[in-house]
């Protein structure tokens, strides 16, 4: 079975552009989250959905950032306008009703 | 406080030794530990869950839970260069209805010299 897909996997971008990230689920997982992993605050949960419906979003930064779940095959997490200091791997992770998450490969985002 | 500790190394160990991770957690509350490996440039990779007190054991690896000492331990025997990366403690404790929210540490640093 095909694991946690993201894209794209790098994205290069300049200060106040819109970026925005894509998750594709493992089949039949009902949770997803959204991550963001830098040296300096480790791995940070920004938001994360059951069923589709954001449960927690109070990792999220600020109102620049957004994320939508419209089906359960598809997520998107956007960044509008994107700083430099959005600059981190993003990493998308699903689970089915246990607590054990299943990562996707990340986004490496870079904000100049 | 930080709710879930680790030391970040690195842990420098010769091949074939026991490598040993350690990680305390704040919250009493907590149910449910997991460890993760994340080799440099990629995603975290899910290697050993733990719910209850004790030793669980796979392959190699063992993880240890102490929920009176908020304590939860990987053993990693007979380490191999391969196993050089940085391994993440992770923690769930529930809030009202988060009941699915992990808390990560900042991972330690495993180095297996040849």
């Amino acid at each position: 079975d095909a694991g946690v897909i993201q894209s794209p996997r790098h994205e290069v971008t300049e200060m106040g552009q819109e970026v925005t990230l894509r998750c594709k689920p493992i089949s039949g997982h009902d949770y997803l989250f959204w991550y963001r992993q830098t040296m300096m605050r480790g791995l940070e949960l920004l938001i994360y959905f059951n069923n589709n419906v954001p449960i927690d979003d109070s990792g999220m930064p600020e109102d620049r950032f957004s994320a939508k779940m419209p089906n359960a095959s598809f997520s998107t997490l956007k960044i509008q306008p994107s700083e430099p200091r959005d600059s981190a791997v993003y990493f998308c992770a699903s689970s089915f009703t246990t607590y054990e998450q299943y990562f996707g490969p990340g986004t490496r985002l870079t904000v100049t | 406080q930080k709710e879930v500790e680790q030391n970040s190394g690195p842990l420098s160990v010769p091949e074939g030794a026991i490598a040993s991770l350690n990680c305390t957690y704040s919250d009493r509350g907590s149910q449910s530990f997991f460890w993760y490996r994340q080799y440099s440039g990629k995603s975290p990779e899910l290697i050993m869950s733990i719910y209850s007190n004790g030793d669980k054991e796979d392959g190699r690896f063992t993880a240890q839970l102490n929920k009176a000492s908020q304590y939860v331990s990987l053993l990693i025997r007979d380490s191999q260069p391969s196993d050089s990366a940085t391994y993440l403690c992770a923690v769930n404790t529930p809030y009202g209805g988060a009941t699915n929210k992990l808390i990560f540490g900042t991972g330690t640093l495993l180095a297996v010299q040849p």
